[in-house]
């Protein structure tokens, strides 16, 4: 069964600071593919990143970048120069391919707070 | 302007007292599903859909019933809710399966009394 862990319940950083938010994923499938949303205090869901497992190049977009480690199934995500608009409930998810299994399965969820 | 919506938003009710969440998507997607919300839970998967009259179980359907007559529409239905089902519910579509990243709805937030 697939499982998704994020081990970081809330992280509090002040303005500035860089942060990396955990994502440590277990999967029985070769071919999955991960992803990244944001939840910020309005309640909207908003996509932010996908991965295939077949490709291990991080990204960067602007402020974002991604690690992807199959070697150490992790998918983590870090914020350079945090703003208190980066403030939001982040979630790592992960959908397999193949077979009959269409689930998308969501980590718990990492609560990051910015500080002014 | 692409969506997907739900209705009602925020909906007050009683145990037992059926209703239906209604979720609709203007992008023509093949696949929709419902999500549950609860404080340190994350979101869990609850029914999906691959496309018109195919429906499978997430990971928590009890009690809980969907249909998708309609590409565009899958509501959800509670025939006899119960204070445990008070959540945050999310509708979401995408293109297909697997690869494709999901567009939410602003969500229904439910509460059973």
């Amino acid at each position: 069964a697939q499982k998704v862990t994020q081990a970081q319940t809330e992280i509090s950083v002040v303005e500035k600071e860089d942060v990396t938010l955990d994502c440590v994923y277990e999967t029985r499938d070769t071919t999955y593919y991960l992803f990244w949303y944001k939840q910020p205090p309005s309640g909207e869901l908003v996509f932010l990143i996908r991965r295939n497992s077949f490709d291990e190049q991080n990204e960067i977009s602007g402020r974002y970048s991604w690690n992807f480690q199959k070697s150490t199934s992790s998918f983590n995500f870090t914020i350079t120069a945090s703003q208190v608009v980066d403030s939001a409930v982040y979630f790592c998810a992960l959908s397999e391919s193949g077979g009959s299994n269409y689930k998308l399965t969501f980590g718990k969820g990492t609560l990051l707070t910015v500080n002014p | 302007e692409a969506q997907v919506t739900q209705n009602p938003r925020y909906l007050i009710t009683v145990t037992g007292k059926k209703l239906t969440v209604t979720c609709s998507q203007n992008m023509n997607h093949e696949y929709m599903s419902w999500y549950r919300q609860d404080p340190g839970l994350g979101l869990r998967q609850i029914y999906y859909s691959m496309n018109v009259e195919v429906t499978d179980k997430g990971d928590v359907p009890e009690g809980y019933k969907v249909s998708r007559k309609e590409k565009r529409n899958f509501p959800l239905i509670l025939e006899s809710p119960s204070p445990n089902q008070t959540s945050l519910y999310f509708c979401a579509s995408s293109i297909g399966t697997g690869a494709y990243e999901q567009y939410f709805g602003p969500g229904t937030r439910l509460t059973v009394t």
